[in-house]
């Protein structure tokens, strides 16, 4: 099962791009990666996905190098309700049959803090 | 309903206590996820159903831990005999279809054992 590794906090202020990186090096063929964000007392709420290239939805950026072995997710000028924890994820292919009983692996995640 | 939703949001429970947390999915999402999340960690899968089908529940701590979803919709997590260490957040999440597909979570259920 694919692992991924990112830093455990970071800082910005608001009005300031924000950009996260998670390495995958044990990505399989079949895997997306995902981004979901995190609130206090709150369920993660995905953010975006992709495979390759790049990937640009109306909250963020996602970021993607040709070897797939890590990402970055970039939030363009951050705001103080940005404050959360980030997580990376990589997992089964969207509707793949073969990738229904895998199960997405969760670490630690990326606390981010923004400052006034 | 417009997302998942949970009950309780909060339940303490007496050590050796048994427990029912509730699940409601998104209606005619096919898969339901059942997650532990202790304080400043992240998820950590506990069980996945395919409509009323329980697919892999290897993330089940112990055999204490039980997950039904009879009818393919709402799911139920009972935790028999609490322990402290059971004490977290559980939350559960439903996808239209598969594992690759985005997860939707509910506010999750915070127990707490004394």
């Amino acid at each position: 099962l694919a692992k991924t590794t990112q830093p455990i906090s970071m800082d910005s202020y608001e009005g300031q791009e924000v950009n996260i990186t998670c390495s995958h090096n044990n990505i399989a063929t079949n895997d997306y990666i995902t981004w979901y964000q995190q609130f206090p007392s709150q369920g993660p709420r995905f953010i975006i996905q992709g495979y390759k290239t790049k990937v640009t939805n109306e909250v963020a950026s996602l970021f993607i190098p040709a070897d797939r072995k890590s990402s970055t997710l970039s939030l363009p000028r951050v705001s103080l309700s940005d404050t959360a924890v980030y997580y990376c994820l990589v997992g089964a292919f969207q509707g793949s049959s073969a990738g229904n009983n895998r199960k997405l692996i969760w670490g630690l995640g990326t606390s981010l803090a923004v400052n006034p | 309903g417009a997302g998942v939703s949970q009950s309780p949001r909060y339940k303490v429970a007496k050590r050796g206590q048994d427990v029912a947390l509730r699940c409601d999915p998104i209606s005619g999402h096919v898969s339901l996820f059942w997650y532990q999340q202790a304080l400043g960690q992240g998820p950590e899968f506990l069980t996945y159903f395919q409509n009323e089908a329980q697919l892999d529940k290897s993330g089940l701590p112990s055999d204490r831990f039980f997950a039904e979803r009879p009818e393919g919709s709402v799911s139920t997590l009972k935790i028999q005999r609490t322990q402290q260490e059971d004490s977290a957040v559980y939350l559960c999440a439903s996808s239209p279809r598969g594992h690759g597909d985005t997860q939707y979570f509910g506010p999750g259920t915070r127990l707490t054992v004394l």
